[in-house]
């Protein structure tokens, strides 16, 4: 399975939109990419996921190169309370557990 | 609110003792999966059941061992608690437990070994 690479920690300006770029080169036609992300100790919460087009629901959008060798989770308008950890992972049908990474700290400042 | 409910929410007890901890999927979920994570550390998949088989194992003890049951929940159990068990145990549900169908995870169980 494609491993992942993303920055250890970014800031974002509350009402900005936050950008958070991952490196999955490796990545085969038949994998996804997800993206999680954890505010301590809490579960992780499901953001969005994609094969190749882009995708946006209510919380982000995934924009997918169309190499798809990576990838951006785009929070439109960051507010305090996404100040959390953000994890990128690529799954395939192989790896139905999703393997972590350490992920993307992302803090938003007022 | 994912939808995944954990019992208990936390849990102390001493080292040698058993405990189980449950797992309630979402509404229409067919697959459980279970997680550890330490302090500060990464998550670890235990184990994953589809349907009440058991379908893929990593790195899960000897002394832990998990089931999921006909009306779906799950349980893990773990025994001969060491200190070094002490974690969040996290489940997740996914509808079809393939890789086009998302996991959501509950808020997990908090184990205190003393």
């Amino acid at each position: 399975d494609a491993k992942t690479t993303q920055p250890t920690s970014m800031d974002c300006a509350e009402g900005r939109a936050a950008n958070l770029p991952c490196n999955h080169s490796t990545i085969s036609g038949n994998e996804y990419v997800y993206w999680y992300r954890q505010i301590h100790s809490q579960g992780p919460q499901y953001i969005i996921h994609g094969l190749k087009n882009n995708e946006t629901n209510e919380m982000a959008s995934l924009i997918i190169t169309e190499d798809r060798k990576s990838s951006t989770l785009i929070l439109p308008h960051a507010t305090l309370r996404d100040t959390a950890v953000y994890y990128c992972i690529v799954r395939s049908d192989s790896n139905y557990q999703l393997i972590w990474g350490a992920g993307t700290k992302l803090i938003i400042k007022p | 609110d994912s939808g995944v409910t954990q019992t208990p929410k936390h849990l102390i007890t001493a080292t040698g003792q058993r405990v189980t901890l449950r797992c309630s999927p979402r509404s229409g979920d067919l697959s459980v999966y279970w997680y550890q994570q330490s302090l500060d550390q990464g998550l670890q998949f235990l184990i994953q059941y589809y349907n009440g088989e058991e379908r893929a194992k990593g790195n899960i003890l000897e002394r832990f061992s998990a089931q999921q049951f006909p009306d779906l929940h799950s349980e893990l159990n773990l025994s001969s608690l060491e200190l070094g068990d002490s974690a969040l145990y996290f489940c997740a549900s996914s509808e079809r437990g393939n890789s086009n169908s998302p996991l959501h995870f509950g808020n997990g169980t908090r184990l205190t070994v003393t």
